[in-house]
């Protein structure tokens, strides 16, 4: 069975600072990440894919690394308005995306 | 830009009724998917479906029926509630299965008394 594991949290940051958060996935065969967005009582929203390469979003980055198989997700210069729960999202070929439990995040004034 | 939509948003039913959650996409997509999602749980799939007329079981569909008649429309049925089917219902739609990020609606707040 597909897993994706993620540590639950809570990370309690201050404003400003820097938190990285990583899943790992248990499907070598893995093609397509995602990091999701959850704000509490709300539906799961995008955040960004996850190349290969590594990407960049503001200030927010996410990184893969398939031969130790986990994806990171790093959020610099920490804005109240960033906590939520965080997603991360693994998937394959022609299977629905496997989903982990997320790590929330809250971030203090 | 609706998106995907879900109605009804709120609803409480008593043991053993039953009803229909609609799930709505205009984004032409061809997959769609039900999801609860209880407290500490994450998301759970209970159904898919990878085209119009088609359907498929995910992780937990035991107690719920599916449809997709329509392409845009994917309905989730409880034929007889129960209280454990309390839960925050989310449909999801996306272009492909594993290689696509999925669409959210806003979800479906049930409770079963």
């Amino acid at each position: 069975r597909k897993e994706v594991e993620q540590d639950p949290g809570p990370f309690n940051v201050p404003e400003g600072a820097t938190v990285a958060f990583n899943c790992t996935y248990s499907n070598s065969a893995s093609q397509s990440f995602f990091w999701y967005r959850q704000d509490c009582r709300k539906e799961p929203k995008l955040l960004m894919s996850v190349y290969s390469s590594g990407n960049e979003d503001g200030r927010f980055t996410a990184q893969l690394n398939r031969a130790s198989q986990y994806i990171s997700l790093l959020i610099r210069d920490s804005k109240l308005s960033d906590s939520a729960t965080y997603l991360c999202v693994e998937g394959e070929g022609n299977t629905p995306l496997v989903f982990g439990k997320g790590t929330r995040l809250s971030v203090i004034a | 830009n609706a998106g995907v939509t879900q109605t009804p948003k709120f609803r409480v039913l008593k043991t053993g009724q039953s009803m229909t959650l609609l799930c709505a996409q205009d984004m032409n997509h061809e997959y769609m998917y039900w999801y609860r999602q209880d407290p500490g749980m994450g998301l759970r799939l209970i159904h898919y479906s990878v085209g119009e007329g088609t359907t498929a079981k995910g992780e937990v569909p035991d107690g719920y029926n599916v449809s997709r008649l329509k392409k845009q429309n994917f309905l989730l049925g409880l034929e007889s509630a129960a209280p454990s089917q309390t839960s925050v219902y989310f449909c999801a739609s996306s272009y492909s299965t594993g290689n696509q990020p999925q669409h959210f609606g806003d979800g479906t707040r049930l409770s079963i008394l």
